[in-house]
């Protein structure tokens, strides 16, 4: 059975304090990870796809690696409006085309 | 604009009622799906469907019934055999490989 992890539950920074997000996966066969966004009381706004390991993609304050176990978002310089849930999640042979999402790490940045 | 919509924001159940929440998509999207979102928790699949006409169960599937009649919408009925409805529920498309997200429905039995 797909499992997803993501470590820290909660992370709290100060403005301008990188750190990394981690989001591990034990899958048969991991045909894609994503990575989410989610506001309170909205819907997960769609952030990076990787496919396969050590790819590698980046988004103003936040950069995604892979690799054959985990997944990092890392966060640059963050700001006050970093602060979301970020949701990681995969597609894998098990399952086709549906997603076995983690539970989520919720990040706050404070000013 | 293309995008999911989800309708109602906000619903409100009683005891032994069904009701219906609605999702379309004007992405032309083959995939659909439907997730509950509890607090502290990750999404988790109720039903799918891949195209017109065909939906499979999810991992949450008891209680609630969905359709697909159309491409651009499948709607979730929540029923009353569902005993634990109150939820916030996230309707999503996806043609390939992410899939893009609707603005979810709350839902609160009173």
């Amino acid at each position: 059975e797909d499992q997803v992890t993501q470590s820290p539950e909660a992370l709290r920074l100060q403005e301008g304090e990188s750190s990394s997000l981690n989001c591990s996966y034990t899958v048969s066969g991991l045909r894609g990870l994503f990575w989410y966004r989610q506001d309170p009381g909205k819907g997960p706004e769609f952030l990076f796809t990787l496919y396969s390991a050590g790819e590698e993609k980046e988004k103003e304050r936040l950069k995604a690696t892979l690799t054959k176990k985990e997944s990092f978002l890392h966060i640059t310089a963050p700001k006050p409006e970093d602060s979301a849930t970020y949701l990681c999640a995969v597609q894998s042979d098990n399952y086709g085309q549906n997603f076995v999402f983690g539970p989520g790490t919720r990040l706050s940045v404070l000013p | 604009d293309g995008g999911i919509t989800q309708s109602p924001k906000y619903l409100f159940r009683k005891e032994g009622q069904n009701v219906t929440l609605s999702c379309e998509q004007n992405l032309n999207h083959d995939a659909m799906y439907w997730y509950r979102q509890d607090p502290g928790q990750g999404l988790r699949l109720i039903y799918y469907s891949q195209i017109v006409n065909d939906f499979q169960k999810g991992d949450i599937a008891e209680g609630y019934s969905v359709s697909r009649e159309k491409k651009e919408s499948f709607p979730l009925t929540v029923t009353s055999a569902q005993k634990n409805p109150t939820a916030f529920y996230l309707c999503a498309s996806s043609i390939a490989a992410e899939a893009f997200f609707g603005q979810g429905t709350r839902l609160t039995v009173v």
